[in-house]
Formats: C-alpha cells, structure tokens, sequence
C-alpha cells in the first residue's frame, strides 16, 4: 500500500537557522498539507497545498514559513528563522480529492536549540 | 479555528470491555469527522470515518455515531484488545473553510489485559 514519507525523521538546529523538511505525497494525490504536533498536544493544521499554491493557511503558518512542490513529487516546508517555539512533530499528509480522507506521513521531529 | 473538545483525555479499560470516546464541536458546517489512532512515536492513521449524511458507521469492532443536532460524535471500540491502546484524535472538517482538519485534544486509551 503507498505511503507518504517524510525526510529526515528527526532533525536538530539551531535557533535562527533554516530548514527545510521534505515530504513525498502518494504519488496520485493532489492535495498536500502539512500539520504539526506539539510533544503532548492536538495536531495543528499549517497550511493546504493544491494545483501549485497554497490554498488555506492557519494562523500559525506566518511569514518564517513556505511550502514549496519543486519537482513532481517532492513537497517542502522552510521555516526561514527557526525559533525555539517551533519544536515539534511536523507531519505532511495528503489526499487525492478535497472530500477524501488524509494519509499522514510518519513526521519529522524538529528540536530547536 | 474551529474548536473542537474531546473527552476523556485519558480511559483505562478491562481488556474485552468496551470504550467510548466523544467529540463535541460547535459549527453546524462541519461534514467530515474522521477518527485517528496514534500509537507512541507513530503517524497518525484514520481507523474509521463519517460523513454528515450518515448518522452511524461500523467496521468490525469499532463503530462512529454522529449527533448533527447536537453537534457531538462518539468512537465506539468493543471487545478491546491491548493493541488498541494508543492516543485517539478526532477531527472534523467544515464545508466552508475546505480541507483543513480541526484535530481534538487526543484520548489516551490504555487497555489493561
């Protein structure tokens, strides 16, 4: 069965530094989305990602963070300035219609030092 | 956003008992209501899912109600297992902001064999 997966698992920087958390959606999809996950808390929806733009964003998803498709099958999230606050789980997900159920990847813990 | 409230945020139960998790929300657009099972370090995965047009749903041992005049729908899991015990999300998705999921706070299932 396909899956999303998400590189790399775990990732550690330095705060101000940037990084970029790749995701490669199931390859028939054309909705993408990417969540994150405070340790012990609800999952939070970033940002929607449909036909090469962003379609919904959330309130958390401001000016430090973009997504980007570069290629056919590769899906990105760039934190510019990463700030302490921006630990956690970061997962991508993605769907094949906008009614349909989302298949979450297996997430990028990130630790802001 | 959408606020959704899920309770309890922990259940223990007898292996072979049943449990009940509900999910309250308060916006009557809402037409999508997955459940997502969460096991330690892991993605979340949908076990089970209903939509606004359907009022009960079940797959094996594990069943979705949906209240829409109440606003509230309930996991239902019989016969429970230990390998049932995992952190349980609900979400819902509103027919007017488009795909963006509006997870709950998470029910920490322990199943005592």
């Amino acid at each position: 069965e396909p899956e999303v997966t998400q590189t790399p698992s775990h990732q550690v920087t330095q705060m101000g530094q940037e990084v970029i958390l790749r995701c490669v959606p199931i390859s028939n999809h054309l909705y993408f989305y990417w969540y994150r996950q405070i340790l012990g808390q609800k999952v939070e929806f970033l940002v929607s990602f449909y036909n090469n733009e962003i379609s919904e964003k959330s309130e958390i998803f401001d000016d430090q963070f973009s997504v980007e498709r570069p290629d056919g099958s590769n899906f990105t999230l760039k934190i510019r300035s990463t700030k302490l606050e921006d630990s956690a789980m970061y997962f991508c997900a993605s769907s094949s219609s906008s009614y349909n159920e989302q298949f979450f990847g297996p997430g990028t813990r990130l630790t802001v030092l | 956003g959408e606020n959704v409230e899920q309770h309890p945020s922990t259940l223990s139960v007898q292996e072979g008992d049943s449990a009940v998790i509900k999910c309250t929300y308060s916006d009557s657009a809402s037409n999508y209501f997955p459940w997502y099972k969460q096991e330690l370090g892991k993605r979340p995965q949908l076990i089970i899912d209903i939509r606004s047009n359907v009022g009960e749903k079940k797959d094996q041992r594990i069943a979705v109600t949906l209240n829409k005049t109440a606003k509230h729908f309930s996991l239902h899991i019989t016969e429970t297992q230990p390998e049932d015990s995992a952190v349980y999300f609900c979400a819902i998705r509103r027919r007017d902001t488009g795909n963006q999921f509006y997870f709950g706070t998470g029910t920490s299932l322990t199943v005592i064999p």
